[in-house]
């Protein structure tokens, strides 16, 4: 079955440690998404790719880092830069980016990362 | 920019009673919309999606949405609310030139027996 995986679904760090994020899809989606969701907050913006080997800082992109070597692979890195990392953490994948007609984006199951 | 509006953080229902979730958008042209929903510590589940072949578009679970492009909304109802409904509600569209989903602050919808 096509889809987008996360992993892991929950997660602890210590204080002043990376962590990397897990987001694999099977749909051939070229673009890839992360969010960040808080309570009260909706989802906000961290990374988006549109192709491979490209990617671009969306709206709190401080603290994190991304890679997009593969179509399929978009890995995100919570850093000790970032100042408050305990949140819910989404991907999201869709076939294109611009243009009418856009189709919709498929979400992963989310990882929940609590800094301890 | 282009965006969306939820114009209602939590709707509160009875069980069986209609169900109305708001959205305005804001757009230079005729924009994609979507509705998703998102059950607690779950991700996104895509209800439906508007992308200008009909104005009243029909999602999963009994939900429907109308795009009024006088109105620049595009609400979200269902007839009869369910318990099982209860959960987040996000409004999604791109902003001009490219898509990058962009959401609503959410509403919450909250069903009561």
């Amino acid at each position: 079955d096509g889809g987008i995986t996360q992993s892991p679904k929950y997660l602890f760090r210590k204080e002043g440690q990376n962590v990397t994020l897990s987001c694999e899809q099977n749909l051939n989606h070229d673009a890839m998404y992360w969010y960040r969701q808080d309570p009260g907050q909706g989802l906000r913006l961290i990374y988006y790719s549109q192709i491979v080997n490209d990617f671009q800082k969306g709206d709190i992109a401080e603290g994190y880092s991304v890679s997009r070597e593969k179509k399929e692979s978009f890995p995100l890195t919570v850093t000790s830069a970032q100042k408050n990392p305990t949140a819910f953490y989404l991907c999201a994948s869709s076939l294109r980016t611009g243009g009418a007609g856009n189709t919709e984006a498929f979400f992963g199951q989310g990882t929940r990362l609590t800094v301890v | 920019a282009q965006s969306v509006t939820q114009l209602d953080s939590h709707v509160s229902v009875s069980e069986g009673t209609p169900v109305l979730l708001r959205c305005n958008y804001s757009s230079s042209y005729s924009p994609s919309l979507f509705w998703y929903v998102q059950h607690p510590n779950k991700g996104l589940q895509l209800l439906l999606k508007y992308t200008s072949a009909a104005t009243l578009v029909k999602g999963i679970n009994g939900f429907e949405a109308e795009f009024k492009k006088s109105e620049t909304s595009f609400h979200l109802t269902k007839p009869s609310a369910h318990m099982s409904d209860a959960a987040e509600y996000f409004c999604v569209g791109p902003p001009g030139g490219s898509y990058i989903p962009t959401f609503g602050r959410g509403t919450s919808l909250i069903v009561h027996p």
